[in-house]
């Protein structure tokens, strides 16, 4: 079956600095791998997914994510966090050949410090 | 093109009450997913439903839970008996297609049970 780690609950950060959030996965053949993102009361963005192709992915609001297969790993990137992406993010994958049945991770809150 | 929408926003039913969550998917969508959130938890894949079929219901409870999603209008979750342990927040995507195709969001309803 598959899963996804999100090993980190909670993560601050200031304005400005780099982001990293980490997600590990699962999975028996090549996954589809997403990045969410969910503000206070609201529902999922995507910010990313992966297919296949290039494993460094870019996203919407500055994100990237690379795919690494060796490591079984996803993790999301930010250069500079900006207040605004205060959030909790969520690292999902789906099933090889797509199919929107996504296993989500727990999640990670971010919060970032002025 | 609106969003996928949900309603009601917020829902509050006494112990062994009927909820009735209502899921519109994007136009052009005949795919709705249906997960729940429980607190401090990630999404956990519920039901699966094209037009009138139910696709994959592997993530409902055997009992007191039921989806539909008939020819016209919304995709339905009903809750039947709800019990504190239902209080949740209910979120529903839609995709045009289930395979290589992104997968969006409402922005949920938050069934409390009192």
């Amino acid at each position: 079956a598959q899963s996804v780690t999100q090993p980190d609950i909670h993560i601050t950060v200031s304005e400005g600095a780099s982001l990293e959030l980490r997600c590990n996965y699962s999975y028996g053949a090549t996954p589809y791998l997403f990045w969410y993102v969910q503000s206070p009361g609201q529902g999922l963005q995507l910010l990313l997914k992966y297919f296949s192709g290039d494993t460094l992915v870019q996203g919407i609001k500055g994100f990237e994510a690379e795919f690494k297969r060796s490591q079984s790993s996803f993790n999301l990137r930010k250069p500079s966090v900006h207040w605004s992406d205060a959030a909790e993010y969520f690292c999902a994958v789906g099933p090889t050949g797509g199919g929107n049945k996504l296993t989500f991770g727990t999640g990670t809150q971010l919060k970032v410090e002025l | 093109n609106a969003g996928v929408m949900q309603n009601p926003r917020h829902l509050v039913r006494r112990r062994g009450q009927e909820a009735r969550l209502r899921c519109s998917p994007m136009k052009g969508h005949s795919h709705v997913y249906w997960y729940r959130q429980l607190p401090e938890e990630g999404l956990k894949f519920m039901v699966y439903l094209q037009k009138e079929n139910i696709i994959d219901e592997s993530g409902m409870p055997k009992e007191r839970f039921s989806a539909e999603f008939p020819k016209e209008g919304p995709s339905i979750l009903r809750i039947q008996q709800v019990v504190r342990g239902d209080s949740a927040a209910y979120f529903c995507a839609s995709s045009p297609r289930d395979g290589g195709s992104e997968a969006f969001f409402g922005q949920g309803t938050r069934l409390t049970v009192v």
